[in-house]
């Protein structure tokens, strides 16, 4: 069966320093992988998303980058976090759906808190 | 661009009760999909509709979608206090590929 890891769980970095959050999936291949952030009480924004290798659309504009350095390895990163960077972290994966589309599978999240 | 608007944000009911909850869209879509979050969880897949489909079952969730007014409804039937969570509704649109559009979600609580 397909899992999904995502660490750590918790996090507390001072504003400037810099981010690295992993995800990676077992049990299956080729995924697409997205990073999202949800603020408290909020909805899901989509930062990242990827089809394959190397491949990686950014949704908006930000202080994030993302790079899947291989197939089942998707990381977030920031060279220098801002205190608008705190918040709630989440990576899923998904089959490729084209039109008939396929559900979105989570991680249990990163909660990121910038001092 | 699309977003999934869920009502009510909050919805408190007591155990044994139906809740509903509602999801409005913006533009055509290819399917939706409803989840749930248990605090500070990462989200669970429920049920997915497609665009040709107007209600779909599993288990004691119902969901409706009618595309002529874009909303849809997810329907909890004998709820149970472990149903006590926040549920979203997310939309792929036709010109998305595979990406999701979440809603904000409605925040139930179901009273033992």
């Amino acid at each position: 069966s397909q899992t999904i890891h995502q660490w750590p769980a918790t996090l507390v970095q001072p504003v400037g320093s810099p981010l690295s959050l992993e995800c990676t999936v077992e049990g299956t291949s080729n995924p697409n992988l997205y990073w999202y952030r949800q603020a408290a009480g909020r909805g899901l924004q989509l930062l990242f998303y990827s089809v394959g290798i190397g491949q990686i659309s950014s949704e908006v504009p930000q202080n994030l980058s993302a790079s899947r350095p291989q197939d089942r390895q998707f990381i977030l990163s920031s060279k220098k976090l801002l205190l608008s960077d705190s918040g709630f972290y989440l990576c899923a994966w998904s089959e490729w759906g084209g039109r008939l589309g396929q559900p979105q599978h989570f991680g249990d999240g990163t909660r990121l808190s910038i001092l | 661009s699309q977003q999934g608007e869920e009502d009510p944000q909050a919805l408190s009911i007591q155990e044994g009760e139906n809740a509903t909850m509602n999801c409005s869209y913006k533009t055509s879509i290819n399917n939706l999909q409803w989840y749930r979050q248990n605090s500070g969880r990462g989200l669970v897949h429920l049920i997915l509709i497609r665009s040709n489909e107007r209600e779909k079952h599993s288990g004691r969730l119902r969901v409706t979608l009618d595309t002529s007014k874009k909303s849809s409804s997810l329907l909890i039937t004998a709820s149970r206090a472990a149903d006590t969570a926040s549920y979203f509704c997310a939309t792929d649109g036709r010109s998305s590929g595979s990406r999701l559009t979440f809603g904000e979600g409605t925040q139930l609580t179901v009273n033992p």
